[in-house]
């Protein structure tokens, strides 16, 4: 199984920061890495696919990068609605593997 | 608008049974994979298993093989999860979710999940 590793498992931030969360594959993934935010209480939701694509309706202050094993989901500048912990995923092959999440919180 | 929900989740004794279903609406199930994914309390996502358009094709977490079932009417537009030999460590809630393929794979849309507690 592919392992994917998060870091930070969480951290502190001030509205306006920059915000940078990495996410590593035990092996090679291509390209095959999403990215996805989720609230307390609430479905996840799909925030980056393809390791760089910006689903439709996602602010463009999200950002992601990378290929192979390392990827890295960036936000320009956080805003009070991005306080959320947040999952990379690999689609390469099954079984489909999730990172532990990084929790992002107010500071 | 796409939407999925789901719905069969409760209370449950270890041992026990339980079918999940998940209904879709906006658009046509029958044109795509789908997933389940669970989250047990204060813990990460972790996917269950992933059905192909005709169910002819099935994958499942290593942990739920030979117990969990994953099937799909597409006339009826629902999926489900078909939970037998339940343990505590099922206890989650499980999200269902479309698959799409847009460069790689990924899960577009989610329901809003519903809690499978196994407990005695």
């Amino acid at each position: 199984d592919i392992r994917m590793t998060q870091s930070p498992s969480s951290l502190s931030a001030s509205v306006g920061d920059r915000v940078t969360i990495t996410c590593r594959a035990s092996q090679s993934i291509s390209n095959s890495l999403n990215w996805y935010q989720q609230k307390p209480g609430k479905a996840p939701k799909l925030l980056i696919f393809a390791a760089s694509s910006l689903q439709s309706g996602v602010p463009l202050r999200f950002s992601g990068s990378g290929s192979g094993t390392d990827f890295t989901l960036t936000i320009s500048s956080l805003q009070p609605e991005d306080f959320a912990t947040y999952y990379c995923q690999q689609c390469r092959s099954a079984p489909w593997t999730f990172g532990q999440g990084t929790r992002v919180e107010i500071k | 608008e796409v939407q999925v929900v789901e719905s069969g989740g409760g209370l449950v004794q270890p041992g026990g049974s339980l079918r999940l279903s998940c209904g879709a609406s906006g658009f046509n199930l029958i044109n795509y994979w789908m997933s389940w994914v669970r989250q047990a309390p204060g813990k990460g996502l972790e996917w269950v298993a992933n059905i192909k358009q005709d169910g002819s094709e099935k994958y499942y977490v290593d942990s739920v093989k030979g117990r969990f079932t994953i099937s799909r009417d597409n006339a009826k537009n629902t999926l489900y999860l078909q939970m037998n030999s339940l343990r505590a460590e099922d206890t989650a809630v499980y999200y269902c979710a479309r698959i799409i393929f847009n460069n790689t794979w990924n899960n577009d849309y989610w329901g809003q999940g519903t809690l499978v507690t196994v407990s005695s």
